[in-house]
């Protein structure tokens, strides 16, 4: 069965430093999205991506998040100069298109530590 | 804009009872709902959606929701926990039209008492 694939499963950074969280989207998929989800909290949208361009963001997504989908399969997540707060599960998502029925196909998660 | 309410953080009961976890949604026009289940350590997997037709829809590991417009909820039902089913649950919607993202509700912690 086709799923989403995140690398790393788990990042320690130090504060300042830059991070790219990867993720290998269904290949026939055409919506992405990174969620986070910080400690015990809820799940929180970040961005969505379509059609090579960032369709929509939250306000969590300030100018030190950027999202690239460089070669066609990866997608990726990153983030200029890590904060304390940054540290979360962030979570890649992708679903397949307008007509269908809505369901996001999440993977397993990156857990990111800014120490 | 879309948001949803799971009433209850933690829902603690005991093996082999009735599993009941509330989800409600506001919004003007029915939007897909979904349940959603993160095991300790792992990602989101998806228990059951709705988006048309049947309000009761059956989804893994014996879980079911049912659909009711006029109470705008979605609440999710097991009718014999299992020790197994100790998890985070997490409510969301997508709207069918406009902004197409994925709104979670807060999650509810499921714990069984054996």
């Amino acid at each position: 069965e086709p799923e989403v694939t995140q690398t790393p499963s788990h990042q320690v950074t130090q504060m300042g430093q830059e991070v790219i969280l990867r993720c290998v989207p269904i290949s026939n998929h055409l919506y992405f999205y990174w969620y986070r989800q910080i400690l015990g909290q809820k799940v929180e949208f970040l961005v969505s991506f379509y059609n090579n361009e960032i369709s929509e963001k939250s306000e969590i997504f300030d100018d030190q998040f950027s999202v690239e989908r460089p070669d066609g399969s990866n997608f990726t997540l990153k983030i200029r100069s890590t904060k304390l707060e940054d540290s979360a599960m962030y979570f890649c998502a992708s679903r397949g298109g307008p007509t269908n029925t809505g369901e996001l196909f999440f993977g397993e998660g990156s857990r990111l530590t800014v120490l | 804009a879309q948001s949803v309410t799971q009433l209850g953080s933690h829902v603690s009961v005991s093996e082999g009872a009735l599993v009941l976890l509330r989800c409600n949604y506001s919004s003007s026009v029915p939007p897909y709902l979904f349940w959603y289940v993160q095991y300790p350590n792992q990602g989101l997997q998806l228990l059951l959606k709705y988006t048309t037709g049947a309000t009761l829809v059956k989804g893994i590991n014996g879980f079911e929701a049912e659909f009711k417009k006029s109470e705008t909820s979605f609440h999710l039902t097991k009718p014999s926990a299992h020790m197994s089913d100790a998890a985070e649950y997490f409510c969301a919607v997508i709207p069918i039209q406009g902004a197409q993202k994925l709104v979670f509700g807060q999650g509810t912690r499921l714990t069984i008492n054996p």
